[in-house]
């Protein structure tokens, strides 16, 4: 079945600390992928996304991923993590057709100062 | 632009009741999906809208439905409401198909 994984379900970094979060999905082709974040009790806000091309793609405030077709992974990465990061992070992918997204279940990322 | 916007922004309701949910998309945008979120079952797609179409629904029963207008604003409608509908429904608007989905701030339903 075509799934998304998200291997760690909390992550605890000091301020200043570099930051990777995972993301693997189980799809046949290559799907389009997405990294959002959601703080406490609002909705999800878009970090970047990878549709093709360059397999290192930028995002907002600092973020980038990687997308890695062996390792079906597209991991988030931050060089230097800031308190305002805590947050929850979901990646989710497209696998195909029309506009239903399929999410991972989370990373809840808590940043110590 | 104005982002997503949901309304209302919480709801409670009682067991049996039906909920009706508002989502206007961003301007231009025709595409309008809906998720659930549950902390036991996470996002889950409900069902995706375009021009007034459902082009995609979810594993979810009959008791959730939805709509589009013309003016691309959706509803979605839960109907004999249960405990474990409590949850916080998000609405994404998308400006065509395979897009970037855009998320609204979302309903907290709780449902007693």
């Amino acid at each position: 079945a075509q799934s998304v994984t998200q291997p760690d379900i909390h992550i605890t970094v000091s301020e200043g600390a570099s930051l990777e979060l995972r993301c693997n999905y189980s799809y046949g082709a290559t799907p389009y992928l997405f990294w959002y974040v959601q703080s406490p009790g609002q909705g999800l806000q878009l970090l970047l996304k990878y549709f093709s091309g360059d397999t290192l793609v930028q995002g907002i405030k600092g973020f980038e991923a990687e997308f890695k077709r062996s390792q079906s992974s597209f991991n988030l990465r931050k060089p230097s993590v800031h308190w305002s990061d805590a947050a929850e992070y979901f990646c989710a992918a497209y696998p195909g057709g029309y506009n239903k997204l399929i999410f991972g279940a989370g990373t809840r990322l808590a940043v110590h100062p | 632009k104005a982002g997503v916007t949901q309304t209302p922004r919480y709801l409670i309701k009682t067991r049996g009741q039906q909920v009706t949910l508002s989502c206007s998309p961003i301007s231009g945008h025709r595409s309008v999906s809906w998720y659930q979120q549950t902390p036991g079952q996470g996002l889950q797609f409900l069902f995706e809208y375009f021009s007034e179409t459902q082009r995609n629904k979810g594993n979810f029963p009959g008791r959730f439905s939805g709509r589009q207008f013309s003016n691309s604003r959706s509803e979605m409608n839960v109907s004999t409401l249960e405990l474990g509908d409590s949850a916080l429904y998000l609405c994404a608007s998308s400006p065509g198909t395979a897009d970037t989905q855009y998320f609204g701030p979302g309903t907290r339903l709780t449902v007693l």
